[in-house]
C-alpha cells in the first residue's frame, strides 16, 4: 500500500526566503506526482506534474524534482512571497492510474 | 476551457440523512473521481469512474456509492451519513494519465 509523507507538517518563513518542501513516498512504482496548493477551505490548484521519467519541472518560482528510486520528491520555492501562504499537497499517482494518494500537506506561512 | 465545478459549496444535513453530491468534469475529460478531505488531513480516495463504470475504489463502506453520466458528470451519494462524513468532498477529473488532475473547488458537508 502506498504511503506518502510530507515534512514538515508547518512552516514560517520571513517573506523571500527560498524553502524547499518535503515528500515522500514508500512504493517507486509510480506512474507520475503532482504538487497542489490549498487555499484554506478552498480545492486544489494544480502547481507542477512530474512524469516517472523526468527529473524535474519548473514553473516561475517553482522548482519540482522527483527521484523515483529514493521515493523522494522536493518542492523549492524561490524568493517568497505572502501570496505563496497556503496548505502545500503532493500526490502519487500508481500505475493503475486510477487514484492518488496523498501526503498530509505541509502549511506554509510566509510573514510580511 | 471550463474547469471542474461542483455543487452544492456547502451543505448542513442531519445524521442518518442521505445526500447527493453534483460535479461537472473539466471539458474534455472522461474520468472522474471523487475524494473525501478531513480537517486537517491530505484527501482520501473513495472511486474513480470511466466510461460510466466504477475503475477503483477506496477503503470507503458501500453506502458511498456514485455514478458518471453519458457527458461525464458525475455524482456522489451518501447514505445514513455519520458524523464522521462531516468533510470537503473534492471531485477531480483526468483525460489520460499523463495529464494530471484537475480539482474542482469542493463541497464542504457538515453532518449534525
Amino acid at each position: 500500500k502506498q504511503e506518502v509523507t510530507q515534512i514538515p507538517a508547518a512552516l514560517s518563513v520571513p517573506e523571500g526566503e527560498n524553502l524547499v518542501l518535503n515528500c515522500s513516498f514508500t512504493d517507486s512504482a509510480i506512474y507520475n506526482l503532482q504538487w497542489f496548493r490549498q487555499d484554506p477551505g478552498k480545492g486544489l490548484t494544480s502547481l507542477l506534474l512530474i512524469q516517472s521519467s523526468q527529473r524535474e519541472q519548473t514553473s516561475g518560482r517553482l522548482n519540482a524534482s522527483l527521484d523515483k528510486s529514493s521515493g523522494r520528491s522536493t518542492l523549492y520555492i524561490a524568493a517568497s512571497q505572502p501570496g505563496d501562504s497556503a496548505t502545500y499537497l503532493c500526490a502519487v499517482n500508481n500505475n493503475a492510474g486510477n487514484m492518488l494518494t496523498f501526503g498530509g500537506g505541509t502549511r506554509l506561512m510566509v510573514k510580511p | 476551457e471550463t474547469g471542474v465545478t461542483q455543487s452544492p459549496t456547502h451543505l448542513i444535513k442531519t445524521r442518518g440523512q442521505q445526500v447527493t453530491l453534483r460535479c461537472s468534469s473539466q471539458s474534455g475529460h472522461n474520468t472522474v473521481s471523487w475524494y473525501q478531505q478531513a480537517l486537517g488531513q491530505g484527501p482520501q480516495f473513495i472511486f474513480q469512474y470511466y466510461r460510466e463504470e466504477e475503475n477503483g475504489r477506496g477503503n470507503f463502506p458501500p453506502r458511498f456509492s456514485g455514478l458518471q453520466f453519458p457527458n461525464y458528470s458525475s455524482e456522489l451519494n451518501v447514505n445514513a451519513l455519520e458524523l464522521d462524513d462531516s468533510a470537503l468532498y473534492l471531485c477531480a477529473s483526468s483525460l489520460v494519465m499523463e495529464t494530471g488532475y484537475t480539482f474542482g473547488s469542493g463541497t464542504r458537508l457538515t453532518v449534525v
